[in-house]
This record gives C-alpha cells, sequence and structure tokens, in this order.
C-alpha cells in the first residue's frame, strides 16, 4: 500500500464548477499535511496547509481527519488557471525522518471553459 | 520565502557519463532534500542531504550512485553517477526553512536529465 493515496483523476471540469479530490495517509504518526500544486514543467508550489480544524483560503478549502486518516481539497467556481496537477503531501513526525516529505501520485485537473 | 536555485536546469548526457547538480538556498535551512520524479510520476526523495555528514538514502537509493554533498546550511550538490537511459527523469532539489513551524517546504526548478 503507498503511503499516500489520492484519487487517480484525471478530472475535467467546467469553468465556475465544484471539485474535489481526496486522499488517504497510512503513517498515523503523521504530523503535518499539505497540498501542493504543480503545473506543467515546473516544481511544486504549496498551495495550502491542511489544519486539524479545516482550513479555507478563498475558493481552497481543505479538510483533515486524523482518525480516518483522510485529507480533502475543495476547490469552488473552478478557473482556467486552476488546472494543474494537485499533489497530496504529508510530513513524518519526529526521528531520523523528521521533515521528509511524502507524495501522493497527484491528481491532474483540467479546467475548460 | 527562500528561493532555491537550481542548475542545470536541464542536459542531455551520454550513458555512462555523470551529471552533478546545484542547488543554492538563500536562507539558510535545516533540511535540504532531493527528489526525482520520472515522467507522468510524483516525487520520490531520493536522500537527505545533511550537512558535513553522509546523506541519509531512502531504500532504492545508494550513495555509489547518487553521491550528495552538503558542505554548508545552504549548499548541496547531487550527483548520477554512471547514467543510464533509466535514470532519465527530473531531480529536484528541496529545503525547510530554519526554526519555522510548520514550514513550507521550497523546491529548486528541477534538473530535466535525458540520458542516451
Amino acid at each position: 500500500r503507498k503511503e499516500v493515496e489520492q484519487d487517480p483523476g484525471p478530472f475535467n471540469v467546467p469553468e465556475g464548477a465544484t471539485v474535489a479530490f481526496n486522499c488517504t495517509y497510512s503513517n498515523s504518526a503523521s504530523q503535518s499535511f499539505f497540498w501542493y500544486r504543480q503545473d506543467c514543467r515546473k516544481e511544486p508550489k504549496l498551495l495550502m496547509s491542511v489544519y486539524s480544524s479545516g482550513n479555507e483560503d478563498g475558493r481552497f478549502t481543505a479538510q483533515l481527519n486524523r482518525a480516518s486518516q483522510y485529507i480533502s481539497l475543495l476547490i469552488r467556481d473552478s478557473k482556467l488557471s486552476d488546472s494543474a496537477t494537485y499533489l497530496c503531501v504529508v510530513r513524518n513526525a519526529g526521528g531520523t525522518s523528521y521533515g521528509k516529505l511524502t507524495f501522493g501520485q497527484g491528481t491532474i485537473l483540467t479546467v475548460h471553459p | 520565502s527562500a528561493v532555491i536555485s537550481q542548475k542545470p536546469s536541464r542536459d542531455i548526457c551520454q550513458r555512462g557519463t555523470s551529471l552533478t547538480i546545484q542547488c543554492q538556498v538563500d536562507s539558510q535551512v535545516t533540511m535540504m532534500f532531493w527528489y526525482r520524479q520520472q515522467p507522468g510520476q510524483s516525487l520520490t526523495l531520493i536522500a537527505t542531504a545533511n550537512q558535513g555528514s553522509e546523506a541519509t538514502y531512502e531504500s532504492g537509493f545508494v550513495i555509489d550512485k547518487f553521491p550528495i554533498s552538503r558542505p554548508n546550511l545552504t549548499f548541496s550538490t547531487l550527483t548520477v553517477s554512471n547514467m543510464s537511459p533509466e535514470d532519465s527523469s527530473i531531480y529536484l532539489c528541496s529545503g525547510n526553512i530554519l526554526g519555522v513551524r510548520k514550514t513550507e517546504a521550497f523546491f529548486g526548478q528541477g534538473t530535466r536529465l535525458t540520458v542516451v
């Protein structure tokens, strides 16, 4: 089983649609959770951190369920510029693996006119 | 936010040769990492670059194939040795900023390597 698993995608949605991505992680000791965005031929960039209470940043809402080891990202009112690969990312807790990020396989989103 | 400069941005190399990728960070970082991203895949951690000591390699990666140096807090190199076409990939360095809780990881722009 992969340490971080995401919806396989790809998602093709019209502008204005709401789209949700799901992610599960297997290491119950994982400490921090993130969504990264990667545009074609570019490096990943942080979209948002994910907090236990859930958090929102404009059109983006992230949720974390530690009991189910489940993370989600909701994008409302999709824009053409949201087209990218979205990576679910988990950071391990302490010890020798502290700071190490584990990436999901990514979900490709295409927003069309 | 940190800026990570990585070079070269791309290269085409002959099999059997070696390529050294450099990564320079503009801020002091505690942790630096090297990742590989194969075509259509997500990022896989190669190793953690430790300042002044040997890197910590992940399963499936060895020092003889991917020697790493980190002489100070802001600079690291990754060498891809004795290359074969299977090493064709994007290689990315990453750094966490010193002392910031739940810090963002910053990435270099990546090195697109093609081995022929």
